[in-house]
């Protein structure tokens, strides 16, 4: 069974500082990985996305992920966290054919000014 | 283009009653999928529709059912009610099959209470 561990529930980083966030995978197949972003009282809404090819992904806003298959990983990154960052992130996996998505627990994100 | 928009924005009913949650899905989109989010966690699949046929269900007992619409709109229905049933309700949809490509595009969500 698929399953996905996000380290950390709750990250704090300052505003224009570098944001991580990680996310481990457990999958038998070749995953393909997601990562989302919710607003406070609002849906998810995708940020990026790996299926194939290039292990470096860009998404919106700023942020990126790299897919390490070694190590069982996809973590977020952004340069340079801005305050408008502020949100629960999940990571998802989902094995083709699946037909569902598995998400982890959640971080969620402060910048402090 | 429209996106996912579900209703209502908020319900609050008691235990043992039923439950109707609306989902329409984008333009073009065929498949809906449901997950529910439980405060502090993270959305799980409840089932997914395509082609107003039911495909691929998770770890949900049976009161948890649904429709699919000839136009795609989709209704979750919750038979029941019970306190943990308390969640936020989301609606995805994309086109064909959940797959390689096809991103699952969410709604808002319906926060339902159950006391």
């Amino acid at each position: 069974a698929q399953s996905v561990t996000q380290l950390g529930s709750h990250v704090s980083v300052s505003e224009g500082a570098l944001v991580l966030l990680r996310c481990n995978y457990s999958s038998s197949v070749p995953p393909y990985l997601f990562w989302y972003v919710q607003y406070p009282n609002q849906g998810l809404q995708l940020l990026l996305k790996y299926t194939t090819g290039a292990t470096l992904v860009k998404g919106i806003n700023g942020f990126e992920a790299e897919f390490k298959k070694s190590e069982t990983s996809f973590h977020l990154t952004k340069p340079s966290a801005h305050m408008s960052d502020a949100a629960e992130y999940f990571c998802a996996v989902e094995t083709q054919g699946a037909q569902k998505l598995v998400f982890g627990q959640g971080t969620r994100l402060t910048i402090n000014p | 283009e429209t996106g996912v928009t579900q209703s209502p924005t908020h319900l609050i009913k008691t235990r043992g009653q039923q439950v109707t949650l609306r989902c329409s899905s984008q333009s073009g989109h065929n498949t809906v999928s449901w997950y529910q989010q439980a405060l502090g966690q993270g959305p799980q699949f409840i089932f997914q529709y395509y082609r107003e046929e039911e495909n691929g269900r998770g770890n949900f007992p049976p009161r948890f059912s649904g429709l699919q619409f000839p136009n795609y709109s989709s209704e979750l229905n919750v038979n029941a009610l019970e306190l943990d049933d308390s969640a936020l309700y989301l609606c995805a949809s994309s086109s064909g099959l959940a797959g390689v490509t096809e991103t699952q595009y969410f709604g808002p969500g319906t926060r339902l209470l159950v006391l």
